[in-house]
């Protein structure tokens, strides 16, 4: 099996743009999370879809927003980007909601 | 929201057993100890997980407490590829918290 992609794997912004990562997850895997990774600040919480329906969200501002396919493919955007959104975005998928958790390798965004 | 508290950092010596502990005092009945550890430029990966009984796997043991409130990840003898900031967390929560993991040195 195919493991867990994201798309792009480096982005550059300027602040006040608006971007968007994907992520495709294993075949069969229908839940998709999202992460915030910076230096000292650990991986946050962003979001998590099940099944096409948003099924948690973590404390972040409504500029961060997601969504799920039906083919379970997720994306994620960040409008009016600013400097402190700079991080490494990952994505997480599982076949169910008490299944282990399989990485990707993270979009690098900086925002300029 | 469930939360986990695990230590800043810890050391190592290669070939060394290696004891990382993790409490979660506020965990629920149905919450699985799960964890997972990052490499360096990596995404983590998974490393164990469980309920209520210890487990074991090729990677690590998890010994859980009798009251659930603390559980420990143990690496029988540490290498030096298993340098990585190990994650302990709750799963199913409303929120997957991670925090901020135990940076694990490794010393030849």
């Amino acid at each position: 099996k195919a493991g867990v992609t994201q798309t792009p794997r480096y982005l550059i912004k300027t602040r006040g743009q608006q971007v968007t990562l994907s992520c495709s997850p294993i075949s069969g895997h229908r839940s998709v999370s999202w992460y915030q990774q910076t230096p000292g600040q650990g991986l946050q919480f962003l979001f998590e879809y099940f099944s096409e329906t948003q099924r948690n969200k973590g404390n972040f501002p409504g500029r961060f927003s997601g969504r799920q396919f039906s083919n379970s493919r997720s994306e994620m955007n960040v409008s009016t980007l600013e400097l402190g959104d700079s991080a490494l975005y990952l994505c997480a998928t599982r076949d169910s909601p008490n299944e282990k958790l399989f990485f990707g390798s993270g979009t690098q965004l900086s925002v300029l | 929201d469930a939360k986990t508290t695990q230590p800043n950092s810890m050391e190592s010596n290669e070939e060394e057993p290696v004891h990382l502990p993790c409490n979660h005092s506020t965990i629920s009945g149905t919450d699985y100890i799960h964890w997972y550890r990052q490499l360096p430029s990596q995404g983590p990966e998974y490393v164990i997980h469980g309920l209520t009984s210890n487990v074991n796997n090729r990677m690590a043991s998890l010994a859980i407490a009798e009251d659930r409130k603390s559980s420990t990840l143990i690496l029988h003898r540490a290498t030096l590829r298993d340098a990585a900031v190990y994650y302990c967390i709750l799963v199913p929560t409303d929120k997957l918290i991670f925090g901020t993991g135990t940076r694990l040195q490794v010393f030849p």
